[in-house]
Formats: structure tokens, sequence, C-alpha cells
């Protein structure tokens, strides 16, 4: 089955540190690739996507995720964390034949420690 | 340009009752989903509509139904609401149907049933 997934829940970075926050999704064909952030009482927030060519991708706000075919993986990284960087963050995945139907992780949620 | 609105903000129903939600999609955006997103979850596909046809449907009962205008504005109905159905309802908006669209949330409406 085609799926999402996003290990942990949590993670905490101090401020000025490096951001991780992993992607795995399931298919044979690869997909295309978002990430969403969600800020509290908000909606969702493109990032930044993945659909052909280059697989390393910049986004907004200092974000850059790497797609590897070979790991079925598309992590977000950030050199340095900052205050603001603090929200929830979801992965999401449009299958082939999907139409427009994003499948999301369940998200992670970014702590930044002064 | 305004982003993609949704109204209303915030919605208290029993159960049992009936809820309309509405949303209008990004200016020259002619397909709207409809997300569900239960706390602490990743959203939930539950329709998508292009060109006033429905494109995508989610696992969700035949409770939920909606419909999209011709100035592109969708409503999403929910019969016979339960405790379960308490959530935070996106509305996204995108261009096209399917492909590497972008897809652009809404704020959401916070359906709460009690």
């Amino acid at each position: 089955a085609q799926s999402v997934t996003q290990l942990g829940s949590h993670v905490s970075v101090s401020e000025g540190a490096l951001v991780l926050l992993r992607c795995n999704y399931s298919s044979s064909v690869p997909p295309y690739l978002f990430w969403y952030v969600q800020y509290p009482n908000q909606g969702l927030q493109l990032l930044l996507k993945y659909t052909t060519g280059a697989t390393l991708v910049k986004g907004i706000n200092g974000f850059e995720a790497e797609f590897k075919k070979s790991e079925t993986s598309f992590h977000l990284t950030k050199p340095s964390a900052h205050m603001s960087d603090a929200a929830e963050y979801f992965c999401a995945v449009r299958f082939t034949g999907a139409n427009s139907k994003l499948t999301f992780g369940k998200g992670i949620t970014l702590s930044v420690r002064p | 340009d305004a982003g993609v609105t949704q109204s209303p903000t915030h919605l208290i129903k029993t159960r049992g009752q009936h809820v309309t939600l509405r949303c209008s999609p990004i200016s020259g955006h002619k397909s709207v989903s409809w997300y569900q997103q239960v706390l602490g979850q990743g959203p939930q596909f539950i329709f998508q509509y292009y060109e006033k046809e429905e494109r995508g449907r989610g696992n969700f009962p035949d409770r939920f139904s909606a419909r999209q205008f011709p100035n592109y504005s969708s409503e999403l109905n929910v019969n016979a609401l339960l405790l379960g159905d308490s959530a935070l309802y996106l509305c996204a908006s995108s261009l096209a149907s399917g492909g590497a669209y972008e897809q652009y949330f809404g704020p959401g409406t916070r359906l709460t049933v009690t």
C-alpha cells in the first residue's frame, strides 16, 4: 500500500543547530513530494516541493530537502534553527494517478530551545 | 491576491445535526480539495473537485458530501454529525487537477461536535 512515514512525533533542537526531519514513502513509482508547515491555529503553508529534475530542492525560510529514490526518502533540513521555526511539519505525497489527492504523514512537532 | 478563504472559522454543533462548510479558492484556481485534520494527526483527504466535477473521494462515509459551484467555490456538507467528526476541516485550491500543481490551503474551519 502507498504510504508516508514520518518517524517520531517530536524533535527538539537548540537555536542555531541543524534541523533534520525525516520522511519516507512507499511506492514503486516516484511520486511528487511536498513539505508543509503548520503554525498553531493556522492552515498549511508549502515549504518546498519535488516534482522532477534536481533532487535537492530549496524552499522558503532556509529549508531544503533531498529526494533519494534508492532510499524512498525526502528528508527536510535547515542548517541553523531559528526560534520562529517552531511549528508542526508535514511531509505529503501525491502518488501517481491520484489526481490532486495528497497523502500526509502524521507530522512532526519541532521545538527550538534558546 | 487573496488566499483561500473558509467560513465559518469555528463552529459548534450537536450530535445528529447537519453542517455546511464553505471555501473560496484563489482567483483563477479551478480545483478544490477538502481535508479533515483530527488533533495530532496529518490531514486526511475527503474530496477533490475540478471544473465542478468530483475527481476523487477519500475513505469517508456517505454522510460527507461536497459540491463545487460555477465560480469554483465549494461546500462540504456533513450529515448526522458524530463526536468523531470534531476536527479542523481544511480546503485547498490549485490551478488544475493532479500533476505538479501546488495546493494552497486555507486557514480551516474548526468543527466541534458535542
